[in-house]
């Protein structure tokens, strides 16, 4: 089956401008992560959705950013009056259910550059 | 603070060589996992070794753990020039947010053919 898909692949946007970050997971997957990993860095946790549940936005690193996830699928990054400092790859993953135990599957990921 | 560091930070090695990778982690964990990243197939899971093991094989692929040390080490045996990638070792959080993963910042592999 399909993997995990975001869109866009590359994002390029003026400092201030708002950008939004969509990743669908896979199907049947309760659990979803997004992260950001800097130049020649290791991921970051930004946020977790499972299920119905209220997500852990316990990393998300300003009130500037913000996620939701509808109807238990696709799931949308959202960064207000971006700065240089958000540019860096976005990863989103999904995982069968909202454990370490289980595998993560991650998307290709979105580029954002912040000029 | 991150939770795994690894170590070496990059490892330049001939074809057919092996390969060992190390990852240092400061708290209790339930598991610990080892992930691959490349630019043709993006982050991959690797391997998963619960916290009451001491030793895991998966192919070419043999990570162990000392809980005692909080240490893993993670190594490719008889390495390709495929094997190139940056290498991830990532752990629970913490007890409680068993879901959250904490990765370290990698170890750059290079495989000369």
């Amino acid at each position: 089956g399909a993997g995990v898909s975001q869109s866009p692949s590359n994002k390029v946007t003026e400092k201030g401008k708002d950008v939004e970050l969509r990743c669908d997971p896979i199907s049947g997957h309760t659990a979803l992560y997004w992260y950001r990993q800097s130049l020649g860095q290791g991921l970051e946790f930004l946020i977790y959705f499972q299920g119905n549940s209220a997500p852990d936005k316990s990393g998300l690193p300003s009130d500037r950013f913000s996620a939701e996830r509808t109807g238990g699928s696709v799931s949308t990054l959202t960064i207000q009056r971006t700065q240089q400092e958000d540019s860096a790859v976005y990863l989103c993953a999904s995982s069968l259910q909202g454990s370490s135990y289980n595998e993560q599957f991650f998307g290709p990921g979105t580029r954002l550059t912040v000029l | 603070s991150q939770q795994g560091e690894e170590d070496p930070q990059a490892l330049s090695i001939q074809e057919g060589e092996n390969a060992t990778m190390n990852c240092s982690y400061k708290t209790s964990i339930n598991n610990l996992q080892w992930y691959r990243q490349n630019s043709g197939r993006g982050l991959v899971h690797l391997i998963l070794i619960r916290s009451n093991e001491r030793e895991k094989h998966s192919g070419r692929l043999r990570v162990t753990l000392d809980t005692s040390k909080k240490s893993s080490s993670l190594l490719i045996t008889a390495s390709r020039a495929a094997d190139t990638a940056s290498y991830f070792c990532a752990t629970d959080a913490n007890m409680d947010s068993s879901y959250k993963l904490i990765f370290g910042s990698g170890t750059r592999l290079l495989v000369r053919p």
